[in-house]
């Protein structure tokens, strides 16, 4: 059975933090990529990744960065953390461009 | 105007009846369309894709596409109370082959 596996379910981090979320997909997909998740504004894209070392801005790259250094690992970066960062963050990955996407079971962040 | 619109819900609909949801899109030459269907506090998870105009039937559920109104459907035929959740609109826009643009999702409650 596929898997898409993010490191915490929960995580609460003060302002000024840096932040780690990790992501492991053991289906050898070439995409991953990571969302953020809003009440009233569905999931929106941060980052994506289609190969090793290989990252793009999605639509609010700013405040994250990525980290792809193995295929089946794709980490996201809080450098400082604000409270504006507070939200449910996705990581999803896919076998190919408009393949169906295999989410993992969310980080909800809180910063305080 | 939103890439991709959907109305917020919630949509209530009785046991047993059909469930009809709705979403347009802004990119006239998007060529691939999702549902993701999300449980509260659970990630996505894909229940139809469409990429051609007209329907597609997957046992109660008909995905129905028209490119030329920008408009796709979600049928849910003989609603049951689990398919009580959100449901994600999701497009693959011309503009950009290597991003999913999602909608903020309608929530759905069948009532027994």
């Amino acid at each position: 059975d596929v898997k898409v596996t993010q490191s915490s379910r929960y995580l609460v981090k003060r302002t000024g933090e840096k932040v780690f979320l990790e992501c492991v997909q053991d289906m050898d997909h070439e995409n991953m990529f990571w969302y953020r998740q809003d009440p009233g504004l569905g999931l929106r894209l941060i980052y994506f990744s289609y190969d090793v070392k290989m990252k793009e801005k999605g639509d609010i790259p700013e405040g994250y960065s990525v980290s792809r250094e193995k295929k089946e690992r794709f980490s996201l970066i809080l450098e400082s953390a604000s409270t504006n960062q507070t939200s449910m963050y996705l990581c999803a990955s896919s076998a190919g461009w408009g393949e169906k996407l295999f989410f993992g079971s969310g980080t909800q962040l809180s910063v305080l | 105007q939103k890439e991709v619109e959907q109305n917020s819900g919630p949509l209530s609909v009785p046991e047993g009846a059909i469930a009809s949801l709705n979403c347009t899109y802004s990119d006239r030459g998007s060529q691939s369309f999702f549902w993701y269907r999300q449980y509260s506090g659970k990630s996505p998870e894909l229940i139809m894709f469409i990429y051609s105009n007209g329907d597609k039937e997957d046992g109660r559920f008909t995905a129905q596409l028209n490119k030329a109104s920008q408009y796709v459907s979600l049928l849910i035929r003989d609603s049951q109370p689990s398919d009580s959740a959100t449901y994600l609109c999701a497009v693959l826009p011309y503009s950009s082959a290597s991003k999913i643009i999602f909608g903020s999702g309608t929530r759905l409650s069948i009532r027994p």
